[in-house]
């Protein structure tokens, strides 16, 4: 079954450490995005790339950091800047920048702070 | 820019009831709108859509029309049934961003 795989489910975060979010996709899509979620504030976009070994900076970039080395892979990594980390990290795809409107998501990591 | 407005919620229905959730957005051009809906610990799926004015889309049941006039994308559905109990997003898409609402958290009750 082609799809979106995001692991792991849950994620903590120590003080001043990096952690890195994975996100793989087997459909072939060439536009991928990473989404924040907070409870009563929608999703929020933070990353997204549209080809391979290019991505651009959403609404809410600042502390995070992303890479697209190949097509079906977009770990996003939480740095230590982003001082307040607890959310819900959705990854999405869509076949392409033309089909922006279509995603496919994941199922989330829930990313929380020791 | 872009933005999408939903009603307050949440909401609580009996099974059987009519279901109407409110969106009204705000964008320059053209834009096309979606309705995407996430079960309890998942993530999005795209219930449906709708590219331009007067479209109406329509999904398992739920419906939504594009209103330019009042530029609003309501979705409805006639009976709602307890497997239904989600959170719903209305969206837009310039053609360069999906724009979410806050989304709404509907609980249907046997």
């Amino acid at each position: 079954d082609g799809g979106i795989t995001q692991s792991p489910k849950y994620l903590f975060r120590k003080e001043g450490q990096n952690v890195t979010l994975s996100c793989e996709q087997n459909l072939n899509h060439d536009a991928m995005y990473w989404y924040r979620q907070d409870p009563g504030q929608g999703l929020r976009l933070i990353y997204y790339s549209q080809i391979v070994n290019d991505f651009q900076k959403g609404d809410i970039a600042e502390g995070y950091s992303v890479s697209r080395e190949k097509k079906e892979s977009f770990p996003l990594t939480v740095t230590s800047a982003q001082k307040n980390p607890t959310a819900f990290y959705l990854c999405a795809s869509s076949i392409d920048e033309g089909t922006i409107g279509t995603q496919y998501f994941g199922p989330g990591t829930r990313l929380l702070v020791l | 820019g872009n933005s999408v407005t939903q009603m307050e919620g949440p909401v609580t229905l009996s099974e059987e009831a009519f279901l109407t959730i409110n969106c009204t957005y705000t964008a320059t051009g053209y834009p096309s709108l979606f309705w995407y809906v996430q079960y309890p610990g998942e993530g999005l799926q795209l219930l449906l859509k709708a590219t331009k004015a007067d479209d109406k889309g329509s999904n398992k049941g739920f419906e939504a029309t594009y209103r330019k006039e009042t530029t609003s994308f309501h979705l409805e559905k006639g009976s709602v049934q307890v497997s239904d109990s989600a959170v719903y997003f209305c969206a837009l898409s310039d053609g360069s961003k999906l724009t979410f609402g806050k989304g709404i958290t509907l609980s249907v009750r046997p």
